[in-house]
């Protein structure tokens, strides 16, 4: 298996314009995670899925995030508008329900 | 008081020593705990889980004291491999799903 597959590795991007991350979960996984992690607060859930429907969204910072997972083996994180204090590691886990969470390698993203 | 707390260090520690970290939680009622580990730069993957009676895996060994509401990992004979750091996870009482991370803990093994 290939693992979680996030892309782009890295992004930077200007203020205000609109950024999508990508993830593909390990097939058969039922659990879908994004997370942000910064080095002043950690890592922080932001939303996650069961069987792709989203479960609890209450750690998506504000209205500028939003999040879908059309099917079993795809989800995307939109910021739109960015700022520079959205500027992060946004990583993707899945799990199935009892296992362990496999990470992505995680996309970098940087506003400027 | 934060949910997960740990001594960020950085630890700096020989080749061949034994060291080991705390970490405390706040939620008496949580009942998954974890170790994972965060090499520099890439995701954080999943060191061992920490059962109540304590468990060992080679090296590394977690151990859970529920009346001081802390966790611990113990890492025997370090190697210059286990530099790296090491973030003590918690699940929040009531959702199995949503875990609470520390900070970590920061360790440089040196030759």
């Amino acid at each position: 298996d290939a693992g979680v597959i996030q892309s782009p590795r890295h992004e930077v991007t200007e203020m205000g314009q609109e950024v999508t991350l990508r993830c593909k979960p390990i097939s058969g996984h039922d659990y879908l995670f994004w997370y942000r992690q910064t080095m002043m607060r950690g890592l922080e859930l932001l939303i996650y899925f069961n069987n792709n429907v989203p479960i609890d969204d209450s750690g998506m910072p504000e209205d500028r995030f939003s999040a879908k997972m059309p099917n079993a083996s795809f989800s995307t994180l939109k910021i739109q508008p960015s700022e520079p204090r959205d500027s992060a590691v946004y990583f993707c886990a899945s799990r199935r329900t009892e296992d362990g969470y496999t990470f992505g390698s995680g996309t970098r993203l940087t506003v400027v | 008081r934060k949910e997960v707390e740990q001594d960020p260090g950085p630890f700096n520690v020989p080749e061949g020593a034994t060291v080991a970290f705390n970490c405390t939680y706040s939620n008496s009622a949580s009942q998954s705990f974890f170790w994972y580990r965060q090499d520099c730069r890439k995701e954080p993957k999943l060191l061992m889980s920490v059962y109540s009676s304590g468990n060992e895996d080679g090296r590394f060994t977690a151990q859970l004291n529920r009346a001081s509401q802390y966790i611990s990992l113990l890492i025997r004979d370090s190697k210059l491999s286990d530099s790296a750091t090491y973030l003590c996870v918690v699940n929040r009482p009531g959702n199995n799903r949503k875990l609470i991370w520390g900070l970590g803990t920061s360790l440089a093994v040196n030759p």
